[in-house]
């Protein structure tokens, strides 16, 4: 069974700190994917990785970074949050796509940041 | 236009009916699509994948419209537990690329 955690479920933060959400998947997967979810938005990826220490932007990288040192790490930093970075955020994982593969994306349960 | 578009819901249905969900994508080179499923504070979950010549899963049929450029969920006998909030998919292109979610749409079966 596929496995995706996060360090934390909720979690309080004040605006101008530094803040790490970890994510980890036990698959081997190649790919990571950090998304929020706002109300009225839906999910929409900050960021993603395909590889160890290799990174993409997704739709909303502004005020985020990613790190991947190991395949089965995908950390999150806000480097000040905001109030405006309060939100729900799901990680994923998958496998590599390749010609004629059917990836299904795993997600982890979340966490809620609130940003005071 | 949005790549993924869903009417938002939400739908109320009592116990038993019959409801349908359609989705419609922006890119005709899409290779692959989906229905997630997202109960209400988790996380969303793989409900099934749709193939081109459609494909069944008990209640739940799925179907793809390449020419119309959308894909449709049917749930037959909606249980009170099929309600969620249920995401339309789609990979759109074939390399190795992040799939695109639709923003969802709510179902309230009623008892």
């Amino acid at each position: 069974d596929v496995k995706v955690t996060q360090s934390s479920r909720y979690l309080v933060k004040r605006t101008g700190e530094k803040v790490f959400l970890e994510c980890v998947q036990d698959m081997d997967h190649e790919n990571m994917f950090w998304y929020r979810q706002d109300p009225g938005l839906g999910l929409r990826l900050i960021y993603f990785s395909y590889d160890v220490k290799m990174k993409e932007k997704g739709d909303i990288p502004e005020g985020y970074s990613v790190s991947r040192e190991k395949k089965e790490r995908f950390s999150l930093i806000l480097e000040s949050a905001s109030t405006n970075q309060t939100s729900m955020y799901l990680c994923a994982s998958s496998l590599l796509r390749t010609s004629g593969t059917r990836e299904t994306q795993y997600f982890g349960p979340g966490t809620r940041l609130l940003v005071l | 236009r949005k790549e993924v578009e869903q009417d938002p819901g939400p739908f109320n249905v009592p116990e038993g009916a019959t409801v349908a969900f359609n989705c419609t994508y922006s890119n005709s080179a899409s290779q692959s699509f989906f229905w997630y499923r997202q109960d209400c504070r988790k996380e969303p979950k793989l409900l099934m994948s749709v193939y081109s010549s459609g494909n069944e899963d008990g209640r739940f049929t799925a179907q793809l419209n390449r020419a119309s450029q959308y894909i449709s969920l049917l749930i037959r006998d909606s249980k009170l537990s099929d309600s969620a909030t249920y995401l339309c998919v789609v990979n759109m292109n074939s390399g190795n690329t992040p799939l695109v979610f639709g923003k969802g749409t709510r179902l309230s079966v009623i008892a």
